[in-house]
């Protein structure tokens, strides 16, 4: 089955720019959504169709994909923006929405 | 705004049938493209998708669960509910139910605020 890989954990001091991939096979073939989820609330999605962001999410959240690796990154990081983040594609072949392991982004 | 919210016991024994429903507001279940999914994430763990229903009762389900699965639909009510026979300590997870909008490449676009479901021996 499809698999997609994301590192396990991220660090960013305040004000840098946080960078979370997801590597997968023929990802560029893909659509990539992107969830952030705060301890104990449920996900929200912060980046859909690999780029493409939901009313309500900032700038400073962006998506981008290259090769077999899909990357989120996250501008002028905040302490608020401390979470876990999630990639998430729908495999086709199996019918089945696959997601990452989720990275947990830690501000300094 | 629509909203999504889970509701059923919080506890189950192990072996017996885990039942959940999901109640949707501020927006209609039948509504043409838009699947009704639920997920679960153990504690600590990550995400795994259960499965998706449409209003019409057309589902996807994850193989892995499959033979233990049952979605259903309700769309007099706006709901849809989970069932989850013969459950094990493994299945103990917070469970969450989302809009599953297969027109935007299956993105989850809107979820429930979760419920822990524990199993216990």
């Amino acid at each position: 089955s499809y698999v997609l890989t994301q590192s396990p954990s991220v660090s960013v001091a305040p004000g840098q720019t946080a960078t979370v991939t997801c590597e997968g096979n023929n990802i560029g073939s893909r659509s990539v959504h992107w969830y952030q989820q705060k301890p104990g609330q449920a996900p929200i999605l912060v980046i859909y169709y690999d780029s493409d962001r939901p009313s309500g999410i900032p700038e400073r959240f962006s998506g981008s994909k290259s090769g077999n690796t899909a990357t989120l990154t996250i501008a002028r990081v905040e302490a608020g923006d401390e979470a876990d983040y999630y990639c998430q594609l729908w495999d086709s072949s199996s019918e089945h929405p696959m997601f990452g392991g989720g990275t947990k982004l830690t501000v300094l | 705004q629509l909203q999504l919210q889970e509701s059923g016991p919080g506890l189950v024994k192990s072996s017996e049938t885990l039942s959940l429903t999901c109640t949707v507001s501020g927006a209609s279940i039948s509504r043409i493209g838009y699947y009704w999914g639920w997920l679960r994430q153990p504690p600590g763990k990550g995400l795994e998708w259960i499965g998706s229903i449409y209003y019409s009762g057309s589902t996807y389900d994850n193989s892995s669960l499959k033979s233990r699965i049952t979605i259903s639909v309700e769309t007099s009510k706006n709901q849809f509910s989970l069932k989850l026979s013969s459950v094990t300590a493994a299945d103990t997870a917070v469970y969450y139910c989302a809009r599953h909008n297969m027109m935007a490449a299956g993105k989850f676009d809107y979820w429930g605020q979760g419920t822990l479901v524990t199993v216990s021996s």
